[in-house]
């Protein structure tokens, strides 16, 4: 069965302070693997697409990589406007089927 | 600017009442989503169409139907809501091609279901 395993669900930084979030997950073949930031009340937000083991995408104080039963979102120095739920989400091979994971919330103080 | 939009944003309807959801785009994707997110957990995948073709997940409820009436709008309409149905519903759209590589999917801003 496809799953999506996040951790942790929640982490504390103080700002400046750098860590990784993880994605483990169980696919029958990888379509494309996903990360989403989500505010509060909100939808979510696009951040990367991976698609195979081995790539790396950034984006200014994100950088997200992939093997292949994990993926990781590395927060480097962050700020307290990175404050938020960050998702990950993968569609196997075959169809449109999106499996999210619980998420973790990352909370940066200032 | 393109985008996905929900109306409304807060929606309360009383125990068994009939409810429908709207969800419009201006991004002229193919492939539209329903998700219902209860909090702190996953959002879970009820249906999506690709163009016309409806694809309904095993587990999501007879209780939960969809209507897509052109490319531009979907509806979810639950025919006699439970107090297990408060979530928020986020409607997502795609571009995409069988096929091909995955694209990212661009949410709306939710509707939040309150059932009394």
């Amino acid at each position: 069965e496809d799953q999506v395993t996040q951790s942790p669900e929640a982490l504390r930084l103080q700002e400046g302070e750098s860590s990784s979030l993880n994605c483990s997950y169980t696919v029958s073949g990888l379509r494309g693997l996903f990360w989403y930031r989500q505010d509060p009340g909100k939808g979510p937000e696009f951040l990367f697409t991976l698609y195979s083991a081995g790539e790396e995408k950034e984006k200014e104080r994100l950088k997200a990589t992939l093997t292949k039963k994990e993926s990781f979102l590395h927060i480097t120095a962050p700020k307290p406007e990175d404050s938020a739920t960050y998702l990950c989400a993968v569609q196997a091979t075959g169809g449109f089927k999106t499996i999210f994971g619980a998420g973790t919330r990352l909370f940066v103080k200032a | 600017d393109a985008m996905v939009i929900q109306n409304p944003r807060y929606q309360v309807t009383q125990f068994g009442k009939p409810v429908t959801l709207s969800c419009s785009q201006t991004l002229n994707h193919n492939v539209m989503y329903w998700y219902q997110q209860k909090s702190s957990q996953a959002p879970k995948l009820l249906f999506h169409y690709y163009d016309k073709d409806f694809n309904n997940e095993a587990d999501t409820p007879d209780n939960f139907q969809s209507r897509r009436p052109n490319t531009s709008f979907c509806f979810l309409d639950i025919r006699s809501p439970g107090l297990g149905d408060a979530a928020m519903y986020l409607c997502a759209t795609s571009r995409e091609l069988r096929g091909a590589l995955s694209y990212e999917q661009y949410f709306g801003p939710g509707t939040r279901l309150t059932v009394t």
